[in-house]
């Protein structure tokens, strides 16, 4: 059976200190990974897709990276304006989306 | 549409009422999913469209969950005898095909008395 767990938790950081998160996955021939970011009341908003090893995508300070076995979120001098729930789901070939739990992450002025 | 779109945004029933849940896609997109998200919780996959077929339903709890795409646009989630269990965000997503990224509507809160 797929599984995705995501770590930490909640994350408390301050403006400007870069962090990570990390998604770790069980699945059987992926087809792809996805990040999301979920404000509260609100639906998951699209982040990025990673499909191989290796790969890696970016976009303002959020970047994301891919392995066999995890993918992580690393987030770049953050902002208050980052702070949010942040998921990550993978898909195996033929399956439907498999969602982890999520991070919480906080941004402190 | 620009977005996908859900209604009613809350709703409140008492147990072993019937609710029906709305959601308009994007307009163009022949996949069409339903998720159920309970606090603090990613979401959990409930039943998958492409078009107006309903592909993969193995996600609904029970046989009191019902969901129709009659003309492959807009889809209704539909609860029987609704309970207390089955409090939670209920979300639609919609993408240009399965394996797409899926772009969310913001959901139903849907609490059960």
């Amino acid at each position: 059976e797929d599984q995705v767990t995501q770590s930490p938790e909640a994350l408390r950081l301050q403006e400007g200190e870069s962090s990570s998160l990390n998604c770790s996955y069980t699945v059987s021939g992926l087809r792809g990974l996805f990040w999301y970011r979920q404000d509260p009341g609100k639906g998951p908003e699209f982040l990025f897709t990673l499909y191989s090893a290796g790969e890696e995508k970016e976009k303002e300070r959020l970047k994301a990276t891919l392995t066999k076995k995890e993918s992580f979120l690393h987030i770049t001098a953050p902002k208050p304006e980052d702070s949010a729930t942040y998921l990550c789901a993978v898909q195996a070939y033929g399956q439907n989306f498999v969602f982890g739990p999520g991070t919480r992450l906080s941004v402190l002025p | 549409g620009a977005g996908v779109s859900q209604s009613p945004r809350y709703k409140v029933a008492k147990r072993g009422q019937d609710v029906a849940l709305r959601c308009d896609p994007i307009s163009g997109h022949v996949s069409l999913f339903w998720y159920q998200q309970a606090l603090g919780q990613g979401p959990e996959f409930l039943t998958y469209f492409q078009n107006e077929a309903q592909l993969d339903k193995s996600g609904l709890p029970s046989d009191r969950f019902f969901a129709e795409r009659p003309e492959g646009s807009v889809s209704t989630l539909k609860i029987q005898r609704t309970q207390q269990e089955d409090s939670a965000v209920y979300l639609c997503a919609s993408s240009d095909g399965p394996n797409q990224p899926q772009h969310f509507g913001d959901g139903t809160r849907l609490s059960i008395l």
